[in-house]
């Protein structure tokens, strides 16, 4: 059974800065690998999709890695605002999705 | 706009009675799914279906129930048999194939009384 876990659980960081998000994962038998953000008592939205195939992908300020060999993927945020604030979830995607327990990030003013 | 809705936003229980939950999508997905989301965990799946009149359980489906009577509604309802019910509920939908992305709806959340 696939685990994913994401370390660190809560990050608080200052305005500007540049951060790294991290997921593991066991199986890396997978379809894809997906970040989404989720504000406070919302839904998911998704941010970024990697393919099995791929190796990472960029969405402005956003680029995600994929290691399967590692069983690990990263996100990388690149001048942190007071708008990223939110949580942070990891999914991978193999028939059924499994995700992490999510870091939830904190970009102070 | 396309899109998945959910419904209510807040649900109350009282201990012994049954809700149900709405989902509602029209992106005309197949796929549908229900999962639950308690405080600094993942999400887990309760049920899915991938076709109409069709569903499967999911890791944790004891204590819900659900039907697919039509492509773009999804409902769970939560039986008075889960003892545990409080928490964040999401629905997603998806095409069918392999290793399709999943889209979700804003949530319901549920207290108990």
């Amino acid at each position: 059974k696939q685990e994913v876990t994401q370390i660190p659980a809560a990050l608080s960081v200052p305005e500007g800065e540049n951060l790294v998000l991290n997921c593991s994962f066991t199986d890396s038998a997978i379809y894809n690998l997906q970040w989404f953000r989720q504000d406070p008592g919302k839904g998911l939205t998704s941010l970024l999709l990697i393919q099995s195939s791929q190796r990472e992908q960029t969405s402005g300020r956003l680029n995600a890695s994929l290691d399967k060999s590692s069983g690990r993927s990263t996100l990388y945020i690149a001048a942190s605002q007071p708008g990223d604030s939110a949580t942070y979830l990891c999914a991978l995607n193999n028939n059924d999705m499994r995700f992490g327990a999510g870091t939830r990030l904190t970009v102070k003013p | 706009d396309g899109g998945i809705t959910q419904s209510p936003k807040y649900l109350f229980r009282k201990e012994g009675q049954n809700v149900t939950l709405s989902c509602e999508q029209n992106l005309n997905h197949d796929a549908m799914y229900w999962y639950r989301q308690d405080p600094g965990q993942g999400l887990r799946l309760i049920y899915y279906s991938q076709i109409v009149n069709d569903f499967q359980k999911g890791d944790i489906a004891e204590g819900y129930s659900v039907s697919r009577e039509k492509k773009e509604s999804f409902p769970l309802t939560v039986t008075s048999a889960q003892k545990n019910p409080t928490a964040f509920y999401l629905c997603a939908s998806s095409t069918v194939g392999g290793g399709e992305t999943q889209y979700f709806g804003p949530g319901t959340r549920l207290l108990v009384l």
